[in-house]
């Protein structure tokens, strides 16, 4: 059973160019989030999306940055023109349900690493 | 503002010692989860501890909180060269679903 699935898993990007972080979550879940980790610090929360829908998109930087998760394959984190405040890690994950008061826990890719230059 | 402290940023200790971390929280939780999360990896889901719970465990590892304190702390015993890494504590807070606030994490190195 494979886990939360992520790629690219390291991705080089020259400013002002677009990156694609795709993310396909564990068999069965239809809950995905997306989280930034910027060096040396911890985790934070970008979008939460079901299929074709997006919950809370709260933590998403207003410009440049949109997600989705279409009916049919991987969910997509898309960063237009990106910019060297952008080099962070990415991480996907996934539940397969959204109650975390129930103590479903969620279950996270490995991550990419986006480098701007 | 930032959510979720760990405390000590960083800890190092020798094989064997038992390691003690700590994280506070400033929102209401409904759980609060530790994570571990090697160099250049993801995160690894260690244990989760629901709001009316004081105290968990699961093999070397003992969970303990207090909302009083808005406080919780990760005891890991008998360390190994292995559980170098880096742990963070992280809480829904009054969210039902995967958004989790992180603390900054706790830097663990475990010399042999």
């Amino acid at each position: 059973n494979a886990g939360v699935m992520q790629n690219p898993r390291h991705l080089v990007r020259r400013r002002g160019q677009e990156a694609r972080l795709r993310c396909s979550p564990m068999k069965g879940h239809s809950h995905v989030y997306w989280y930034r980790q910027l060096p040396e610090e911890g985790l934070k929360f970008m979008v939460y999306l079901q299929k074709e829908n997006i919950i809370d998109e709260s933590g998403m930087p207003k410009e440049r940055f949109s997600a989705e998760f279409p009916k049919e394959g991987p969910s997509i984190l898309r960063i237009q023109q990106v910019v060297r405040g952008d080099s962070a890690a990415y991480f996907c994950a996934s539940s397969p349900k959204d109650s975390l008061s129930s103590g479903n826990t969620i279950y996270f890719g490995e991550g990419s690493w986006l480098t701007v230059v | 503002s930032q959510q979720g402290e760990e405390d000590p940023q960083a800890l190092s200790i020798q094989e064997g010692e038992n390691a003690t971390m700590n994280c506070s929280y400033k929102t209401s939780i409904n759980n609060l989860q530790w994570y571990r999360q090697n160099s250049g990896r993801g995160l690894v889901h260690l244990i989760l501890i629901r709001s009316n719970e004081r105290e968990k465990h699961s093999g070397r590892l003992r969970v303990t909180l207090d909302t009083s304190k808005k406080s919780s702390s990760l005891l890991i015993t008998a360390s190994r060269a292995a559980d170098t890494a880096s742990y963070f504590c992280a809480n829904a807070g009054g969210t039902s679903y995967g958004k989790l606030t992180f603390g900054q994490g706790t830097i663990l190195t475990v010399h042999p």
